[in-house]
């Protein structure tokens, strides 16, 4: 079966760095995405990877790697309003996206 | 500002009910999305349309139905609503090209009594 995984939920302190980790298995590989979902409200896009490496977009960074099916979340000086849930999906030989649970990110002052 | 909307925001509704829940969106884009979420779930694909006049099944479509007779409008049907179909409904739409990434309404908070 198709499966994401990633953490239920993770603390981190105001200014500083977090990794969020995903693993996935799925039927093929066509691109991974990162969503952010504030409580209460739609999940709103923050990165794609569909090569192996890293992405960075401000203070995110999205990274892959193909060959252990897993990618990574950076978020760095982290930021109150960065309290959210984290969403990971890939997008699968069919096209479609199989999504985690997500990891609901506390940040503390 | 364009995207999508979706109504209502939120609905109580006895089981046994029918229930529409609408989705629009402005941005031309061909692909649209039904998806559910609960808590501790991932979401999950209900239906989906690729183009107007076509519609296509996902994950969870059993007691679900949807139309798509023009590219902006994709709404939800609920011929007969039951408990477990209390959840958080989100309508999607994707452009052709790109990475393909989903823009979702701010979702629809349907309880079944």
């Amino acid at each position: 079966g198709q499966n994401i995984d990633q953490p239920t939920e993770m603390t981190a302190t105001e200014g500083a760095i977090v990794q969020i980790n995903c693993t996935y298995q799925t039927s093929g590989f066509n691109g991974l995405f990162w969503y952010q979902q504030h409580a209460g409200e739609a999940p709103t896009f923050l990165s794609y990877n569909v090569l192996d490496g890293l992405e960075e977009k401000g203070r995110f960074s999205s990274f892959l790697s193909r060959s252990k099916g897993y990618s990574y979340l950076l978020l760095k000086e982290l930021q109150m309003k960065d309290s959210a849930s984290y969403l990971c999906a890939v997008r699968d030989s069919n096209y479609q996206l199989i999504w985690g649970a997500g990891t609901k990110l506390i940040i503390k002052p | 500002i364009a995207g999508i909307t979706q109504a209502p925001t939120s609905q109580i509704l006895a089981a046994g009910r029918r229930m529409t829940l609408r989705c629009t969106q402005d941005m031309r884009h061909n692909a649209m999305y039904w998806y559910r979420q609960d808590l501790g779930l991932g979401l999950r694909l209900i239906h989906y349309s690729n183009t107007a006049g076509t519609t296509g099944k996902g994950e969870v479509p059993d007691g679900y139905s949807v139309s798509r007779a023009n590219t902006d409008d994709f709404p939800l049907t609920l011929a007969s609503a039951v408990p477990s179909q209390t959840s958080v409904y989100f309508c999607a739409s994707s452009e052709e090209g790109g990475t393909g990434e989903l823009f979702f309404g701010e979702g629809s908070r349907l309880t079944v009594l």
